[in-house]
């Protein structure tokens, strides 16, 4: 059984650019979330999807922006890149089970934006 | 507004007992998530309390008092290996969506 891989790892853009990040859930796992996660502060979160619809939306703006899969895998978007959005970017996947019942995510190694 | 309170560093020595303390003020409350996450890694899932009271597995214990908004994680017998940065998360509604603290980082001694 594989875990959540996220790609890229680290990435450099630059002001007003535009950057998409890759999620593969953890196998049977029909549901994924995105957190962004600044430098010492704990995962904010950004919107969930689950069978290909966003079902949940935390307080960032409209120029975040995912997708889902029919596999579940995943991509964040975000537009008109700032400065504050550099940060490390989490995905998480759960099962309809252990996360409902347990509240158990799982996480990828994330994907490191930096914006110059 | 959503918010969690817990220290934001913590020192302990190697094989002693350690608790980390966490307070809550969310809209909405269906339990308390516990995550370690190691320096560049990835957060991992420790514990997860939905009712009051203790849960116990190996070496990590974490309780929890809605009546109170409060919650800790007890690690015993500490390894070195267990320096890493310790999340209380609040899971608000049937979603998965989790409101996280801003961490503690648990700094052991030899």
């Amino acid at each position: 059984e594989t875990g959540v891989t996220q790609s890229p790892t680290h990435l450099i853009k630059t002001r007003g650019q535009q950057v998409t990040l890759r999620c593969s859930s953890q196998s049977g796992h029909n549901t994924v979330s995105w957190y962004q996660q600044a430098l010492g502060q704990g995962p904010q979160f950004i919107f969930q999807y689950y069978r290909e619809e966003e079902n949940g939306r935390g307080n960032f703006p409209p120029r975040f922006s995912g997708l889902q899969f029919p596999n579940y895998s995943s991509e964040l978007n975000v537009n008109a890149l700032e400065l504050d959005d550099s940060a490390l970017y989490l995905c998480a996947s759960s099962d309809p089970l252990a996360g409902g019942l347990h509240g158990e995510l799982f996480f990828g190694e994330g994907s490191r934006l930096t914006v110059l | 507004g959503q918010s969690l309170e817990q220290p934001s560093e913590v020192t302990a020595v190697e094989g002693a007992i350690v608790q980390i303390n966490c307070t809550y003020q969310t809209s909405g409350f269906y339990g308390l998530s516990w995550y370690q996450q190691h320096d560049g890694g990835a957060p991992t899932f420790l514990s997860y309390n939905a009712l009051d009271g203790l849960e116990e597995t190996g070496r990590f214990s974490s309780f929890l008092s809605r009546s109170d908004s409060y919650g800790y994680l007890l690690l015993q017998e500490l390894q070195m290996k267990d320096s890493a940065s310790y999340f209380c998360a609040v899971k608000r509604d049937s979603n998965y969506q989790l409101i996280w603290g801003a961490g503690t980082k648990l700094i052991i001694k030899p």
